[in-house]
């Protein structure tokens, strides 16, 4: 079964700054998507970024990029330049490749974004 | 991106009513719709896998007759709390995968989520 660790309940930043969530996930497949949600206040998730397994190229997203360490199984998020309208919960999600489309989150990290 | 729209966004029922939400995929043909369970600060749980025209598949710990799932068409699931609980209070999100080339992607598209009171 897989698993995701986002070891972090909780975060804080100061505007315009960097920060990087941490997230660690178990499996034994080789072939998988990892993602990284937004959930602000207004509790849509939002897709921040997505990471396929095979490519070992760190996706980026604007201001959004990852760091991902297949032999480590680690997918962290940095945020840069941060702005207030990055205050959310932040899940990492796996998803195995060929699935159905199951989603497995991690349990959140809580980012607040400071003036 | 693709739009995944949740009704109603906000429902209070009395204990041992039934509540129905629905989620239907706007701009896309959704073959699998999925429903999640989110308690307060807490992660989302999958509950149940719906696929358009077959009965869902239900996560283990989920009571099948209690959360009724139905995904008549390819653009519309429904989840139904039969004989609503207290404990059945919850903020209740639907997310969808699209045909081919959208599910070669990987991504999933969430609705804006149900939260439910229950009385």
């Amino acid at each position: 079964a897989q698993t995701v660790t986002q070891s972090q309940p909780e975060m804080s930043v100061q505007e315009a700054e960097t920060v990087t969530l941490s997230c660690t996930y178990d499996t034994s497949e080789s072939n998988y998507y990892l993602f990284w949600y937004k959930q602000p206040p207004s509790r849509q998730m939002i897709l921040v970024i997505r990471q396929e397994a095979y490519k070992q190229q760190n996706a980026t997203e604007n201001r959004f990029s990852v760091n991902f360490q297949k032999a480590a199984k680690s997918f962290s998020l940095k945020i840069s330049d941060s702005q207030l309208g990055d205050t959310a919960m932040y899940f990492c999600a796996f998803m195995k490749r060929g699935s159905q489309g199951n989603l497995i989150f991690g349990k959140g990290t809580k980012l607040s974004v400071k003036p | 991106g693709a739009v995944v729209s949740q009704h109603p966004s906000r429902v209070i029922c009395k204990s041992g009513t039934s509540v129905k939400i629905e989620c239907r995929s706007l701009d896309f043909q959704a073959t699998t719709m999925f429903w999640y369970r989110q308690f307060p600060k807490q992660s989302l749980m999958l509950m149940a896998t719906s696929n358009e025209g077959s009965k869902a598949t239900y996560e283990q710990g989920v009571e099948k007759d209690k959360f009724l799932i139905n995904h008549a068409s390819l653009t519309l699931s429904t989840l139904t709390v039969t004989s609503a609980h207290p404990e059945d209070s919850s903020f209740y999100i639907c997310s969808a995968k699209g045909l081919a080339g959208m599910s070669n992607t990987g991504e999933l598209f969430f609705g804006e989520g149900s939260r439910l009171t229950v009385l």
